[in-house]
């Protein structure tokens, strides 16, 4: 079964740093770009990064530009989204997403999500 | 950034009635946007991908058109399972945004 599963979530204090992962499984992994998209309570979806399969290319939102950081490692079929400085803002359930092959912007499988609470 | 506009907001209708769905982009994507389906509680789920293609195991009921700035989803007959927010979703380079979502609920 093609699955994703985030972890790593959690209650921190502002100016905190928290890391999030996402375990991969069911398919191969390396073939992959991924993502990382959160979502605030009671709000829309908000995109965070993106990575090439190979590493080689990485973007962000500008919301989180600076702060977080989005890695993975194809040996283990790990994503990771390092987050530094949390805001008030960043607190929201964090989704990882595979990009679908052949599509330049969907996003076809998505974990179950993990919450980030940022708060004092 | 492309900003992505979703009408309506709300849309209340009853099971077996026709949903037609909005989405417009400030500027053009080309082909390049994808619709989600998200339920309480649950990830978002692809519906269609490059503007018209249903993803693996959706039902043949979604329907995607459009390119350029104006693009719509269509859901044929409403089956109870539908009632849901849906989220229009594009990449433009190295930046993806989504739109605000439309609820389509029961009326």
């Amino acid at each position: 079964e093609v699955q994703l599963v985030e972890s790593g979530g959690g209650l921190v204090q502002p100016g905190g740093s928290l890391r999030l992962s996402c375990a991969a499984s069911g398919f191969t992994f390396s073939s992959y770009s991924m993502n990382w998209v959160r979502q605030a309570p009671g709000k829309g979806l908000e995109w965070v990064s993106y990575i090439s399969s190979s590493s080689s290319t990485i973007y962000y939102a500008d919301s989180v530009k600076g702060r977080f950081t989005i890695s993975r490692d194809n040996a283990k079929n790990s994503l990771y989204l390092q987050m530094n400085s949390l805001r008030d803002e960043d607190t929201a359930v964090y989704y990882c997403a595979r990009g679908k092959l052949g599509s330049y912007e969907a996003f076809d499988i998505w974990g179950q999500g993990t919450m980030v609470t940022v708060s004092s | 950034e492309i900003v992505l506009t979703q009408s309506p907001a709300t849309l209340s209708l009853s099971p077996g009635e026709r949903a037609t769905l909005s989405c417009r982009a400030s500027q053009s994507v080309s082909s390049y946007l994808a619709w989600y389906q998200q339920k309480p509680g649950q990830a978002p789920r692809l519906l269609i991908y490059d503007a018209s293609n249903r993803a693996t195991g959706i039902p043949a009921r979604f329907s995607g058109s459009g390119s350029g700035t104006d693009f719509t989803l269509t859901i044929s007959s409403l089956e109870p399972e539908d009632f849901a927010v849906y989220y229009c979703q594009q990449r433009s380079n190295w930046i993806f945004t989504f739109g605000p979502g439309t609820k389509v609920d029961i009326k």
